[in-house]
């Protein structure tokens, strides 16, 4: 898997955008990017990925570059909920199933101030 | 409801003990992973297993063991050897085919006296 590098940490006014970058410029053609956020002592949990278009769901927009070295991951109205560590992964997807190490870096440290 | 269940949420032992924590899910996902997490620090891959009776190390698989008899279950024993197994631990599970994402349990904490 390609390594990630992420800033350890952010703050962001609550209901302004929080916009929390990740490099992953060893990225080969066939990784997808994810997000995952870890509020305090609790499981990762699941926000959105992509491979090359820009995602959007109901958490989060996803924008990835267009040589896919870099992404953003985009909290259009930060709540003091969003307060978390955000992790950035890449990870293949293989076709024909097969193993999956998936891997973590630090991540990003947003917290969100009133 | 669907989901996985890291078990007990808390757990204490003694310095030399063996101790085997607890991880279930019914998503009916091939992949379980396990992740250790020290204060402040990323989480780190210890084992994972794709299918039922095979698994791989992870990154820091010295001093642990998991089995894979079922499906639903993937077991870490945290044996003596691990030098330093205070730690928050992780188990996830996602569908081996697919491309999802991972789903966590809520962890548990251990901590060795």
């Amino acid at each position: 898997d390609a390594k990630t590098t992420q800033p350890p940490s952010m703050d962001c006014a609550e209901g302004r955008a929080a916009n929390l970058p990740c490099n992953h410029s060893t990225i080969s053609g066939n990784e997808y990017v994810y997000w995952y956020r870890q509020i305090h002592s609790q499981g990762p949990q699941y926000i959105i990925h992509g491979l090359k278009n820009n995602e959007t769901n109901e958490m989060a927009s996803l924008i990835i570059t267009e040589d896919r070295k870099s992404s953003t991951l985009i909290l259009p109205h930060a709540t003091l909920r969003d307060t978390a560590v955000y992790y950035c992964i890449v990870r293949v997807y293989p076709l024909s199933g097969g193993y999956q190490k998936v891997t973590f870096g630090t991540g990003t440290k947003l917290q969100v101030i009133p | 409801d669907g989901g996985i269940t890291q078990s007990p949420k808390y757990l204490f032992r003694k310095e030399g003990q063996n101790v085997t924590l607890s991880c279930e899910q019914n998503l009916n996902h091939d992949a379980m992973y396990w992740y250790r997490q020290d204060p402040g620090q990323g989480l780190r891959l210890i084992y994972y297993s794709q299918i039922v009776n095979d698994f791989q190390k992870g990154d820091i698989a010295e001093g642990y063991s998991v089995s894979r008899e079922k499906k639903e279950s993937f077991p870490l024993t945290v044996t003596s050897a691990q030098k330093n197994p205070t730690a928050f631990y992780l188990c996830a599970s996602r569908d081996g085919l697919m491309n999802t994402e991972a789903f966590f349990g809520q962890g548990t904490r251990l901590t060795v006296v």
